[in-house]
């Protein structure tokens, strides 16, 4: 079983809609959780990180940990075309850090 | 504030040559992280510093992998000999602790 389990997608969504991203994990014992998105041929670059259960807001997104559930999300709000990219869930636990292999989403106008 | 350097950006090899890469973290980032991120796949840490201690190195291939970070600031992932699956991008990061970290714009490698 993969440490991190990510739809691969594509994920299509309208210009102005909601895109929510999902991930899930298998180690409990996980401490933190990020969301990092990536644009073809690029680096990735990170959104937002997320500790505690419970939901974290930074403009129009927002992060969802569920330790009970072992999975975290982000949701897009507002989607906008320039969102379209490779998004990618990864996790801490220990001393190593796990990347899920990324859900590519478009956001048509 | 300057980002995460990494040179070169592109390289070609044949196989059972070698390479080397070279990472500047962000100033004053005490965490370096080399990832190997295989086309499709996310990436897959290598290797983490700590200043110039290995925290981490338990997914680096040691019978060709090599890497070092001398004072504690620049380091050099290095590979030698380079097999075909070792085509790949790679990735440096840094950070201040261990958790937010930020990447550089990776050296595309072709191993042909």
């Amino acid at each position: 079983q993969k440490e991190v389990e990510q739809n691969s997608g594509p994920l299509s969504v309208p210009e102005g809609a909601i895109a929510s991203l999902n991930c899930t994990y298998s180690d409990r014992g996980s401490q933190s959780f990020f969301w990092y998105r990536q644009y073809s041929g690029k680096s990735p670059e990170l959104i937002m990180f997320i500790y505690s259960n419970g939901d974290k807001e930074d403009g129009r997104f927002t992060a969802q940990l569920n330790k009970a559930s072992q999975y975290v999300s982000l949701l897009i709000r507002d989607s906008q075309p320039s969102d379209s990219a490779t998004y990618l869930c990864a996790l801490h636990t220990g001393n190593q850090f796990y990347f899920g292999t990324g859900t590519s989403l478009t956001v048509i106008p | 504030e300057a980002g995460v350097a990494q040179s070169p950006r592109y390289k070609i090899i044949e196989k059972r040559q070698s390479v080397a890469f070279w990472c500047n973290p962000i100033s004053g980032h005490a965490t370096l992280y080399w990832y190997q991120q295989i086309l499709g796949q996310g990436p897959k840490l290598l290797i983490q510093f700590q200043n110039n201690g290995v925290v981490d190195d338990s997914q680096l291939p040691k019978d060709r992998f090599s890497a070092e970070r001398l004072k504690g600031v620049d380091s050099t992932l290095k590979i030698q000999p380079a097999k075909l699956e070792d085509s790949a991008v790679y990735l440096c990061a840094s950070s201040l602790g261990t958790d937010e970290q930020y990447f550089g714009p990776g050296t595309r490698l072709t191993v042909t």
